[in-house]
């Protein structure tokens, strides 16, 4: 199995851009969570879905920030527009609903907005 | 809402010794994640801790949940280079998804 795949791994942007971050979940996961970690606030869940539905956004920082999942094989994460305070590392992480919740990580999407 | 605090922060020890990382709990755990981050890269899981008094091993790593169920503890045997990285507990008090995460506890091994 391939693992979570996310794009771009790194992302480079000029403050105000639109930015997408894309994530593909491991197939058969049907949960789907995406985290930004940083240093000063470590890291913190934005927003999951669970059989593409989003289920808690609370976390998503403001309305700059929308996520969408279409399909069980694909989410985005976009931020418009983008501001100096959003660089941090995204990472999109997948689940299979019942059981354990084990999480399992993307290798992150490691965003800079100047 | 529910915080996690680990302790250490960061730690450096020696190659071949012992080690325990500790994380404290503002409420009561449902359940008690343990994840491994290396730099640059996402979150490795490693254990997952429900019932107090339970304790689970993975190789050399032992991760205990006490009795109360607002505290954990990982435990390394005979540190390797392999074992330097970010640990991270993680927690889903309302027995939920959603996780909370402490703030990480870095581990440097020197040869």
């Amino acid at each position: 199995d391939a693992g979570v795949i996310q794009s771009p791994r790194h992302e480079v942007t000029e403050m105000g851009q639109e930015v997408t971050l894309r994530c593909k979940p491991i197939s058969g996961h049907n949960s789907l969570f995406w985290y930004r970690q940083t240093m000063m606030r470590g890291l913190e869940l934005l927003i999951y879905f669970n059989n593409n539905v989003p289920i808690d956004d609370s976390g998503m920082p403001e309305d700059r920030f929308s996520a969408k999942m279409p399909n069980a094989s694909f989410s985005t994460l976009k931020i418009q527009p983008s501001e100096p305070r959003d660089s941090a590392v995204y990472f999109c992480a997948s689940a299979i609903l019942t059981g354990s919740y084990e999480q399992y990580f993307g290798p992150g999407t490691r965003l800079t907005v100047t | 809402s529910q915080e996690l605090e680990q302790s250490p922060q960061s730690l450096i020890v020696q190659e071949g010794k012992n080690l325990t990382i500790n994380c404290t709990s503002s409420k009561t755990l449902y359940g008690l994640y343990w994840y491994k981050q290396k730099y640059g890269e996402g979150l490795i899981f490693l254990m997952m801790l429900q019932k107090g008094g339970e304790e689970k091993s993975h190789e050399k790593i032992t991760a205990k949940l006490d009795e109360k169920k607002q505290q954990s503890s990982l435990h390394i045997t005979a540190s390797q280079p392999s074992h330097a990285g970010i640990y991270l507990c993680g927690a889903d008090s309302q027995g939920a998804q959603k996780l909370v995460f402490g703030q990480g506890t870095r581990l440097t091994i020197n040869p």
